[in-house]
């Protein structure tokens, strides 16, 4: 199988400060990773494409500055939220894809993210 | 560019009725297409998937199959449970476009009743 596992399941934290989500590739090595958002009874929204060992790419209109991503391993990307506000209260979601023959995405059981 | 649609919910059913759920895509190229699930409070999960025209997809009873000539991939089971309750999203990869990047349609909620 395919197993992506994030960290934490949910976290709050106070207006102002920064938070840090992981997501790892347990058992296989995925060079691109993805981020998305899902507010309350919507659909997952693409925020941004990580790549191992270079920039991040963005989807219009997420703030680069505000969600920072790292991918320092073929295993591990971060999202970290700066400055976090009320706003930024969401469901994020990292994928990574391990088959590239049929692009078929594994996801991470997502992170609740409550600013107050 | 890319894009996935899906009937509105939520959807209402009693268990044991049949369930349609409709999906079409756009895209530039051949694109994989998917139904993902989601249960209340979970991550998404992997339901079926089709990599090919007049592939079908299959799992846990729900079947979807790709036709390219009507670009759709409807999501049907003939008997729903309680424990089918989740929302549904129906996406699609497409390597001329967006290489592995996964589009989802908005999601339609599910509910089944006893």
């Amino acid at each position: 199988g395919a197993v992506v596992s994030q960290h934490p399941s949910w976290v709050i934290c106070k207006s102002g400060t920064s938070v840090k989500i992981e997501c790892r590739s347990l058992d296989f090595q995925a060079t691109t990773m993805f981020w998305y958002r899902q507010f309350p009874k919507q659909s997952l929204m693409l925020m941004a494409t990580s790549n191992e060992g270079s920039k991040a790419t963005y989807e219009q209109g997420v703030e680069k500055d505000k969600f920072l991503i790292n991918h320092a391993s073929l295993t591990l990307s971060t999202l970290t939220v700066t400055s976090a506000h009320p706003e930024d209260s969401s469901f994020y979601i990292c994928s990574a894809t391990k088959d590239v023959t049929t692009f078929e995405a594994f996801f991470g059981q997502g992170t609740r993210l409550t600013v107050v | 560019g890319d894009s996935v649609t899906q009937m509105e919910g939520p959807v209402t059913l009693s268990e044991e009725a049949f369930l349609t759920i409709n999906c079409t895509y756009t895209a530039t190229g051949y694109p994989s297409l998917f139904w993902y699930v989601q249960y209340p409070g979970e991550g998404l999960q992997l339901l079926l998937k089709a990599t090919k025209a007049d592939d079908k997809g299959s799992n846990k009873g729900f079947e979807a199959t790709y036709r390219k000539e009507t670009t759709s991939f409807h999501l049907e089971k003939g008997s729903v449970q309680v424990s089918d309750s989740a929302v549904y999203f129906c996406a699609l990869s497409d390597p001329e476009t967006s290489y592995d990047k996964v589009i989802f349609g908005p999601g339609t909620s599910l509910s089944v009743i006893p």
